[in-house]
């Protein structure tokens, strides 16, 4: 059971828009930044977003973040087949200490 | 060019012990707190451990603490994880990251991986 709550899976249809969600508490989304990450099958990690809604170099900015009280979104625009990947939210806990991820989102572009 | 390069991975008995270790390079190292993170086969991400720059704090997941000790050695840009009474449930991919504790885990490695078996 992951601290931050993320769907499991997720889809649309190439060229459409798609949102991911990321749900957790005060101690966590609601008092530090969160990050998003995208890995590709057989990958590494890859920061996409951090700092709650800012892209890293090098990220298109087809991808956006946005977050409110608790809770977070992640979208992704224009979709691609290579966008297909595991997609997961993160933060660090102040009441836990310790970092926290959600489960993850499988996005498959159909 | 930030480059995170894991190492000390290998098929363990359950008991047994693992010392992983992470050269960082094209960033300074003392600046950046340091995280290890898994991922367990076919699961999903997994923190782990946490240190901060100077290595005087350190923070563990429940599943691992009082078996697993972080550490760095800033003057060999290096960050460690020794990893003592190993459990068939901490095989895992074990992925090095830079920043942490409130700050960005930003850049990852590519993992070494743990097997713990018998």
């Amino acid at each position: 059971q992951s601290v931050l709550t993320q769907p499991p899976s997720v889809s649309a249809a190439p060229g459409q828009k798609v949102t991911i969600s990321c749900s957790g508490s005060g101690s966590n989304i609601g008092n530090n930044y969160l990050s998003w990450y995208r890995q590709l099958p057989g990958t590494a990690p890859k920061l996409l977003i951090y700092e709650n809604n800012k892209r890293p170099s090098g990220i298109p900015d087809r991808f956006s973040a946005s977050k409110s009280g608790t809770s977070a979104t992640l979208g992704i625009t224009g979709l691609q087949t290579g966008d297909e990947a595991d997609y997961y939210c993160g933060t660090w806990d102040s009441s836990l200490s310790a970092g926290v991820f959600g489960g993850g989102t499988k996005l498959t572009v159909l | 060019e930030v480059q995170l390069l894991e190492s000390g991975g290998g098929l363990v008995q359950p008991g047994g012990s693992l010392r992983l270790s992470c050269a960082a390079s094209g960033f300074t190292f003392s600046n950046y707190a340091m995280t290890w993170v898994r991922q367990a086969p076919g699961k999903g991400l997994e923190w782990v451990s946490s240190i901060t720059t100077s290595g005087g704090n350190t923070y563990y997941a429940d599943s691992v603490k009082g078996r697993f000790t972080i550490s760095r050695d800033n003057s060999k840009n290096t960050l460690f994880l020794q990893m003592n009474n190993l459990r068939a449930e901490d095989t895992a991919i074990y992925y090095c990251a830079n920043g942490g504790i409130v700050a960005t885990v930003g850049y990852w490695g590519q993992g070494t991986p743990v097997t713990v078996s018998s």
